[in-house]
């Protein structure tokens, strides 16, 4: 069966300091794979996707960038972190059309 | 702007109740529906999906599409507490893309 680990589960950064968020799937073989925002309040967020290795789709302008080094290893990242990045950071796999399943997630709070 | 709909609630029903979950979408070309339950700090888990009209049972839940409405529907038999979560409805984008658009979620809490 396939499991989604993200880590780390919880994250405490000040301003202006950078940011790696790993997300790694088991059991299968070229995933699809997303990153998503949850921000208080608000709805699921895409911020990218990926189809394969190197492949990276940015869906929202901003300071986070996503890098996929393995095929099923995806990283989120940021130079700099801003307040309003504070927010539930999920990520997802799927294979082909079929439904989409989350790991845990990370929630980042910045200070 | 492909949007889903839905209404935020909170939905409360009494324990042993149907609860009536709702989702309209806009893009008429999306192809695959999605209800994803979320409890309060965790992230979403899948409990249905749906890709053709008409109605899908699996236990107590049942997924209903109608297309030609872009209306998408959730109904939990005998609802108990532990129902109590906020669900999410979820769209692919458009056909054949692999994204999905997700709506901000009705929250449910069923009444001991």
């Amino acid at each position: 069966s396939q499991t989604i680990h993200q880590w780390p589960a919880t994250l405490v950064q000040p301003v202006g300091s950078p940011l790696s968020l790993e997300c790694t799937v088991e059991g299968t073989s070229n995933p699809n794979l997303y990153w998503y925002r949850q921000a208080a309040g608000r709805g699921l967020q895409l911020l990218f996707y990926s189809v394969g290795i190197g492949q990276i789709s940015s869906e929202v302008p901003q300071n986070l960038s996503a890098s996929r080094p393995q095929d099923r290893q995806f990283i989120l990242s940021s130079k700099k972190l801003l307040l309003s990045d504070s927010g539930f950071y999920l990520c997802a796999w799927n294979w082909r059309y079929n439904e989409q399943f989350f790991g845990p997630g990370t929630r980042l709070t910045v200070l | 702007q492909k949007e889903v709909e839905q209404n935020s609630g909170p939905l409360s029903v009494p324990e042993g109740a149907i609860a009536s979950l709702n989702c309209t979408y806009s893009d008429r070309g999306s192809q695959s529906f999605f209800w994803y339950r979320q409890y309060s700090g965790k992230s979403p888990e899948l409990i249905m999906s749906i890709y053709s009209n008409g109605d899908k049972e699996d236990g107590r839940f049942t997924a209903q599409l109608n297309k030609a409405s872009q209306y998408v529907s959730l109904l939990i038999r005998d609802s108990q507490p532990s129902d109590s979560a906020t669900y999410l409805c979820a769209v692919n984008v458009g056909a054949g893309s692999y994204q999905l658009t997700f709506g901000k979620g009705t929250k449910l809490s069923v009444i001991p």
